[in-house]
């Protein structure tokens, strides 16, 4: 597509449950990755993707996080048992081989009550 | 990790104004991005400058990689440039590390 698109727009959900966040980045980049921003910590890296594999996953900040990537293509974040520390907007960066251009996102805002 | 800061925090300026944004940072990069995101929340590429300097109307921007600072430059302000710009090194991995930000206001 014409960018990096991401769904859904807006999530709430309750405290406990397990929420889903998808994003499609930019046909043909090779390079995804997760970053999410909130109040308190500002913008953070999460995880990055080279085509499906992750080499790097340091920025997932408890063992409920996870992602993963099919077809070298969509990518999901899963986030399990929801906190409200969990809220805040996820955003998606898809590029070219790295170090190249990083493009963003609308982002998902996720509210967890 | 490699740290950013982004100064100042805040800037108001009159529609018109010209202004200096700068972020320093405290280890070798590979890449940097300036960002401005605007009130909806999306992340817009300003430029993509591990070094040198590039223009884009009336935006430009600066790094010197060998004294670990980026500025940005707006010329001619417009209200539309409101928002809140950041800066985002890239060092050792794939990641960006994310300044504070600035967040500018223009008025009318």
């Amino acid at each position: 597509g014409a960018g990096v698109s991401q769904s859904p727009s807006n999530k709430v959900t309750e405290k406990g449950k397990d929420v889903e966040l998808r994003c499609d980045p930019i046909s043909g980049h090779t390079a995804l990755y997760w970053y999410r921003q909130s109040l308190g910590q500002g913008l953070e890296f999460l995880i990055y993707f080279q085509g499906n594999s992750a080499p790097d996953k340091s920025g997932l900040p408890s063992d409920r996080f996870s992602a993963e990537r099919t077809g070298g293509s969509v990518s999901t974040l899963t986030i399990q048992r929801t906190q409200q520390e969990d809220s805040a907007v996820y955003l998606c960066a898809s590029s070219s081989s790295p170090p190249e251009t990083q493009y963003f996102g609308p982002g998902t805002r996720l509210l967890v009550l | 990790g490699i740290q950013v800061e982004q100064s100042p925090p805040d800037l108001i300026l009159q529609e018109g104004a010209n202004s200096t944004l700068r972020c320093n940072f405290s280890d070798s990069v590979n890449n940097l991005q300036w960002f401005h995101q605007n009130p909806w929340g999306q992340l817009i590429n300003l430029f993509y400058i591990p070094s040198g300097t590039k223009q884009n109307g009336r935006l430009s921007a600066t790094t010197v990689a060998t004294e670990r600072y980026s500025l940005l430059y707006i010329s001619s302000s417009q209200t539309t440039d409101s928002g809140v710009y950041f800066c985002a090194p890239r060092a050792a991995g794939n990641k960006l590390t994310f300044g504070g930000g600035t967040r500018v206001l223009v008025k009318p």
